[in-house]
């Protein structure tokens, strides 16, 4: 069974730019979230998507944006890049549906905004 | 607001003895709990997970117990070897609030098994 797949791997953008990331999950898996990995900060939780429907946020402002295709795969968007925006970008799937399950990470995206 | 807590930034233990890593959590409503290891440049690998109508949960040299009363969690890898170096997670889902999907991290423990 593959994996959680992310691309690009490595990203490097201006300021002010956006940028589209894509994850596609495990297939079966209805489940996809999204976190940022800082040094300072951890992991930090994005949003989630469940069939299509962003079905949890987290606290982050709204130039970061999601979506999620019939097929699961999902993407995520940030606008008008900030230098504080560099990080590693994960994205886990899960078979969701309410149930307590384990969720799996793709390796991540890493984001350099110079 | 913290609501998972790794106490500990690194660990050094000797390959054999025991890594006992620790995890305490805030928010009474989190009912399930996992470990992730994370080596660098690669997402984090889902290690064991335990429902808070447990207090115990084993799978093989990995052991996670749960003090709900404390709001207190721990791994227990026995015997610890050197593959085990990494940064571990400790995370934690509510579940019953429906918030299935979102885990809030702790700020992770590096284990350093010397051999």
């Amino acid at each position: 069974k593959a994996g959680v797949t992310q691309t690009p791997r490595y990203l490097i953008k201006t300021r002010g730019q956006q940028v589209t990331l894509s994850c596609s999950p495990i297939s079966g898996h209805r489940s996809v979230s999204w976190y940022q990995q800082t040094p300072g900060q951890g992991l930090q939780f994005l949003f989630e998507y469940f069939s299509e429907t962003q079905r949890n946020k987290g606290n982050f402002p709204g130039r970061f944006s999601g979506r999620q295709f019939s097929n699961s795969r999902s993407e995520m968007n940030v606008s008008t890049l900030e230098l504080g925006d560099s990080a590693l970008y994960l994205c886990a799937s899960s078979s969701g549906g309410g149930a307590a399950t384990e969720a799996f990470f793709g390796q991540g995206t890493r984001l350099t905004v110079v | 607001d913290q609501q998972v807590k790794q106490n500990s930034p690194s660990l050094s233990v000797q390959e054999g003895r025991i890594s006992i890593l620790n995890c305490d959590y805030t928010n009474s409503m989190f009912d399930y709990f996992l470990w992730y290891k994370k080596y660098p440049a690669e997402g984090p690998t889902f290690l064991i997970s335990i429902s808070s109508i447990k207090d115990k949960n084993e799978d093989g040299r990995f052991t996670v117990f749960l003090n709900k009363s404390a709001k207190h969690l721990s791994l227990h890898i026995v015997p610890s070897q050197p593959g085990d170096s990494a940064v571990y997670f400790c995370a934690a889902s509510a579940i019953a609030s429906s918030n299935t999907g979102k885990l809030i991290f702790g700020q992770g423990t590096t284990l350093q098994v010397k051999p």
